[in-house]
């Protein structure tokens, strides 16, 4: 069945420092790739997406590309900030019968300190 | 455009009761999912409705049920509720005009259910 794995968390960073959270998945045919962020609290939110091989999804700073030949999907941004501190969610939904069926990964923790 | 909504945001229940939660989808949208999360097992797909019709469904036990109305508003239920069903459950709100493309879902804040 469909899998989303992410690099283990929690991710503790300085302001402006660059960031990565490793993304990979496994699923059958050509599923969409999501980003979703979580603030304390509240619902998720999408950050960004992309639906076929060699796509980029960005978005406030943030960028992910759709890596077909390693399965993966590995977000990224050049200067955190602290109120980008949350739960970050990679996610996938595969086609055919799927329907409204997400996948997440477990979720990284990033925490930016001034 | 309003976003989705979801009532109650927190509940308590004993072990045994049941609960309804309801979830309003984003105007125009036709299809609602809904999600269990916790923190042992993270972000679990529950069902999935569109015109009023069930057109997935989880791996979860069927004391856990749902339904959508003609308005596309959705309600889950769950019946003789155990500790483990303690989560934050959200629900998203996406058109449902495909089946697997890349249609986005927008979530709501959930509700936060505590089994004692």
């Amino acid at each position: 069945g469909d899998s989303v794995t992410q690099m283990e968390g929690p991710v503790t960073l300085s302001e402006e420092a660059f960031l990565t959270i490793n993304c990979t998945y496994t699923a059958t045919g050509y599923p969409s790739l999501f980003w979703y962020v979580q603030y304390p609290g509240e619902g998720l939110q999408l950050l960004l997406k992309a639906t076929k091989a060699d796509d980029k999804g960005s978005n406030k700073g943030f960028e992910a590309t759709y890596r077909k030949e390693t399965t993966s999907f590995h977000l990224e941004k050049g200067s955190v900030q602290v109120s980008d501190s949350a739960v970050y969610f990679c996610a996938l939904k595969s086609g055919g019968t799927s329907y409204g069926k997400l996948t997440f990964g477990q979720g990284t923790i990033l925490t930016v300190h001034p | 455009k309003a976003g989705v909504t979801q009532t109650p945001r927190y509940l308590i229940k004993t072990r045994g009761q049941q609960v309804t939660l309801s979830c309003s989808p984003i105007s125009g949208h036709r299809s609602v999912s809904w999600y269990q999360q916790t923190p042992g097992q993270g972000l679990q797909f529950l069902f999935e409705y569109f015109s009023e019709t069930q057109r997935n469904k989880g791996n979860f036990p069927g004391r856990f049920s749902g339904r959508q109305f003609s308005n596309s508003r959705s309600e889950m239920n769950v019946s003789t509720l155990e500790l483990g069903d303690s989560a934050l459950y959200l629900c998203a709100s996406s058109l449902g005009a495909g089946s697997g493309g890349p249609e986005t879902q927008y979530f709501g804040p959930g509700t936060r259910l505590l089994v004692l």
